[in-house]
């Protein structure tokens, strides 16, 4: 079963504009949340997270909002640049272990 | 290095091959990860190891699959009789966490891709 799901496999944004990634999950007892950013040929980098006891952590350019009722969170990064181009993953912790979605591959065009 | 280190970065199996995965984490890191990618997936959690302890071996996906950390440090995954469906990049990951929550950000290495022919 697929707790963690990111529904749009790929995003194209223009460079300077925001490009926006969104997760869907599905466990109520998830409550750390992370994104990752993936280059070809390496392991998923840690980029950012928030704790279910927020809405919003930021850090320069990326943003993530967190709607606990609504168990989706998304990604905000605002300019958008070229090198911002990568897969990134959702994924989504209970203490437990960590589950990741399929993954959005963004491209930023210049 | 500093970070985290897999060997092989490639390995073309025939179907029915054993294979064996290495897994060097950031020294120091008690908690170690397996994961398997499939093509356009994201990764599918294996099995954790706090210390040598596996505490959770619930995402292997059939007893085929064995994961062992014996000294705390490196950690092995074999496959036995590899099937074409296991076919997949296997990453490590690792993380300072001692609580024996996963609370924090992993640290990946670049993965094995194992094909099976």
């Amino acid at each position: 079963d697929q707790q963690v799901k990111q529904n749009s496999p790929s995003l194209s944004v223009q460079e300077g504009r925001i490009s926006i990634l969104n997760c869907d999950y599905t466990n109520s007892m998830f409550d750390y949340f992370l994104w990752y950013k993936k280059y070809p040929a390496e392991g998923p980098t840690f980029l950012i997270s928030i704790s279910s006891i927020k809405d919003k952590n930021e850090d320069g350019r990326f943003t993530v909002f967190l709607n606990k009722s609504a168990k989706h969170l998304s990604l905000h990064i605002v300019p958008s640049q070229p090198g911002d181009s990568a897969v990134y993953f959702c994924a989504a912790s209970d203490g437990n272990d960590m589950r990741f979605g399929a993954g959005t591959r963004l491209t930023v065009k210049p | 290095g500093a970070g985290v280190s897999q060997s092989p970065r490639y390995k073309v199996a025939k179907r029915g091959q054993d294979v064996a995965l290495r897994c060097d984490p950031i020294s120091g890191h008690v908690s170690l990860f397996w994961y398997q990618q499939a093509l356009g997936q994201g990764p599918e959690f294996l099995t954790y190891f706090q210390n040598e302890a596996q505490l959770d071996k619930s995402g292997l996906p059939s007893d085929r699959f064995f994961a062992e950390r014996p000294e705390g440090s490196v950690s092995t995954l074999k496959i036995q009789r590899t099937q074409q469906e296991d076919s997949a990049v296997y990453l490590c990951a690792s993380s300072p966490s001692s609580s024996g929550l996963v609370t924090g950000e992993l640290f990946f290495g670049e993965g094995s891709r194992l094909t099976v022919l």
